[in-house]
């Protein structure tokens, strides 16, 4: 009864290829976000859903893209794969868009391109 | 342009004394400040936060101060135990460019030896 779920754990692949981590939430809430922490260990948001509408895309490539079916899912498509997306990848969710709502994390993806 | 830093990537205290993490921010228009804490291998976990009106919040051994002035806050354990051991991050809530977001520090490595 993970509050909020991330698969795969880890990945590992080769440049140039696409990938996707799923990301779910059980806790009813109404927004979602994806995080990258990178070799600096910033944790820096790269989206927000709200109800399944985009509401942050914080400069991101054009090579991720965000997949909303529902509100308790936010996916996360990567194509044409770059080292330097080797990273960890987090989701999370909140009630609202509220900056005193809490925000749950998942386990977080570890993303390493060879 | 780091808008939040965690200046002391690490921090060793004994069993029982006080733990005093710190975090300095530069955008005076953040209105929420939070404390998260994470494992290895886990995503972070909501600790404590503090709104920009107020100086102080407790909670149980946590207590986060905040000084608009010099844009600083600080967390403090006390009694730290060993399971208090785990990367700190601090972060700060604003409404920018249409969204609110979160912005977090680079984390502080809590070591509490027995």
């Amino acid at each position: 009864d993970t509050a909020v779920s991330q698969t795969p754990k880890y990945l590992v692949t080769q440049m140039g290829n696409d990938k996707s981590i799923k990301c779910e939430q059980n806790l009813g809430h109404d927004t979602m976000y994806w995080y990258k922490q990178d070799s600096k260990k910033f944790l820096k948001i790269m989206f927000s859903y709200n109800n399944k509408e985009l509401i942050i895309n914080e400069t991101v490539p054009n090579r991720f893209s965000p997949k909303s079916p529902d509100k308790a899912h936010l996916n996360l498509h990567i194509n044409s794969l770059e080292l330097g997306d080797s990273a960890v990848y987090f989701c999370a969710s909140s009630q609202d868009l509220d900056g005193a709502d809490t925000q749950y994390f998942g386990p977080g993806t570890r993303l390493t391109v060879l | 342009d780091q808008q939040v830093k965690q200046n002391s990537p690490s921090l060793s205290v004994q069993e029982g004394r006080i733990s005093i993490l710190n975090c300095d921010y530069t955008n005076s228009m953040f209105d929420y400040f939070l404390w998260y804490k994470k494992y290895p291998a886990e995503g972070p976990t909501f600790l404590i936060s503090i709104s920009s009106i107020k100086d102080k919040n407790e909670d149980g051994r946590f207590t986060v101060f905040l000084n608009k002035s010099a844009k600083h806050l600080s967390l403090h354990i006390v009694p730290s135990q060993p399971g208090d051991s785990a990367v700190y991050f601090c972060a700060a809530s604003g409404f920018f460019q249409g969204a609110q977001k979160l912005v977090f520090g680079q984390g502080t490595r809590l070591t509490i030896n027995p």
